[in-house]
């Protein structure tokens, strides 16, 4: 059974730091691109950041773009999200999935920013 | 940046057929955009529906299908059930990946 099980969120300062991270099982990580989607209190979904099956290639939304870093271990089949720089409207449930194509999901991890 | 628009909201009765769009400010949706389609009901996660364009997942209901209609993209419910209820999302590929602002469904 396919499965993704995000960890690592918390309540985080301005400015602060948190390494987010996606723990894969069920199949075999190096064969999938993957993402990172957020979705604020009452909003909408907004996506994050991607990367390739052997970790070459990432694609950023500008909103994030020298701030996060998406990253994986594929040895240990898991999937991160380093956060830089957190602002008040970082708050959000993050998500991981898998991406070619788009199908599982994990139940998201929140993140909240403020003082 | 591409601004990928659904209609807010829309309202069906039990049994009927309903059609969710997703357009793109940059012009017509097309295939080369990957459209997907997701289903999020309250306090859970987003569920995949339907990949590039027409789709379906292993677990994807036969009532729904996706397709391109008048330069959009667009999810078609047939037969509707209460338990469609629920925010349904597309998503487009334009260098990045964007998506739709949601439409909530109704089954009234």
């Amino acid at each position: 059974e396919v499965q993704l099980v995000e960890s690592g969120g918390g309540l985080v300062q301005p400015g602060g730091s948190l390494r987010l991270s996606c723990a894969a099982s069920g199949f075999t990580l190096s064969h999938y691109w993957m993402s990172w989607v957020r979705q604020a209190p009452g909003k909408g979904l907004e996506w994050l950041a991607d990367i390739k099956q052997d970790g070459t290639k990432e694609h950023y939304v500008d909103s994030v773009r020298g701030r996060f870093t998406i990253s994986r271990d594929n040895a240990k089949n898991l999937l991160y999200l380093q956060m830089n720089s957190l602002r008040a409207e970082d708050t959000a449930v993050y998500y991981c999935a898998r991406w070619s194509p788009i199908d599982y999901w994990g139940q998201g991890t929140l993140v909240t920013v403020s003082s | 940046q591409t601004v990928v628009t659904q209609e807010p909201s829309l309202t069906v009765s039990p049994g009927g057929t309903v059609t969710l769009t997703c357009a793109s400010s940059t012009g017509a949706v097309t295939s080369d955009s990957y459209p997907n389609w997701f289903q999020q009901k309250p306090g859970q996660a987003p569920r995949a529906l339907i990949y590039s364009t027409t789709s379906k997942h292993s677990w994807t209901p036969a009532r729904f299908s996706g397709s391109l209609l008048g330069g959009k993209a667009a999810l078609t419910l047939s037969d509707v059930q209460p338990e469609d209820e629920a925010e349904y999302y597309c998503l487009l590929y334009y260098d990045n990946w964007v998506f739709g602002g949601g439409t909530k469904l109704t089954v009234l």
